[in-house]
């Protein structure tokens, strides 16, 4: 069966600091990976997403990037942390199973703090 | 570009009532997803709608897609306590599977 794994669970970082969340898929090849954001009480809003190794397609212009250095494996990164950086960042994964439907799933997210 | 709103932002409900929550679309959906997201968990899929005017059932809950592929619902009958969460309906936008997310509808019930 399919898993994916996020860490760290939780982390809180000062204004300025770098950044590097980590994503891992297990159970599955060449999925679609995704970086979500959600803000406290908010929606899910799309950072990122990936098709395959080394290819990333940006949503939003930000201070953050991502990079997939291997098929089950993505990284979220900031070089310089902001205030507005906080929040609870998701990884997803979409798999291509012919059965299935288009649903993503999501890691257990990193709930960020930025002092 | 395409946007998904979702209403009402928040419903307080007591057990053993219904709940619905309702979803639009700037633009026709080929499809539409719902999830479910515990207080503190991640979001779960809970079902996709492909075709105009599809009704689907899971127990007590009840999914629509609009006649237009536009809007869609969701609808709890008798809540109990464990529906407890934010329910997310979400398009497909382009291609690669990209998910445009309502904002969410977080339903309380109280026992």
């Amino acid at each position: 069966s399919q898993t994916i794994h996020q860490w760290p669970a939780t982390l809180v970082q000062p204004v300025g600091s770098p950044l590097s969340l980590e994503c891992t898929v297990e159970g599955t090849s060449n999925p679609n990976l995704y970086w979500y954001r959600q803000a406290a009480g908010r929606g899910l809003q799309l950072l990122f997403y990936s098709v395959g190794i080394g290819q990333i397609s940006s949503e939003v212009p930000q201070n953050l990037s991502a990079s997939r250095p291997q098929d089950r494996q993505f990284i979220l990164s900031s070089k310089k942390l902001l205030l507005s950086d906080s929040g609870f960042y998701l990884c997803a994964w979409r798999g291509w199973r012919a059965d299935s439907y288009n649903e993503q799933f999501f890691g257990p997210g990193t709930r960020l703090t930025v002092l | 570009g395409q946007q998904v709103m979702q209403i009402p932002q928040y419903q307080h409900v007591q057990e053993g009532e219904d709940f619905t929550t309702y979803c639009n679309s700037s633009t026709t959906l080929s499809n539409i997803q719902w999830y479910k997201q515990r207080p503190g968990g991640h979001p779960v899929f809970l079902i996709q709608l492909v075709k105009s005017g599809e009704v689907k059932k899971q127990k007590r809950l009840t999914f629509q897609f609009g006649e237009a592929k536009k809007n869609s619902s969701l609808h709890i009958t008798a809540t109990q306590t464990t529906d407890v969460g934010t329910y997310f309906c979400a398009g497909i936008s382009g291609g690669y599977n990209k998910l445009i997310f309502g904002a969410g509808t977080r339903l309380a019930v109280h026992p």
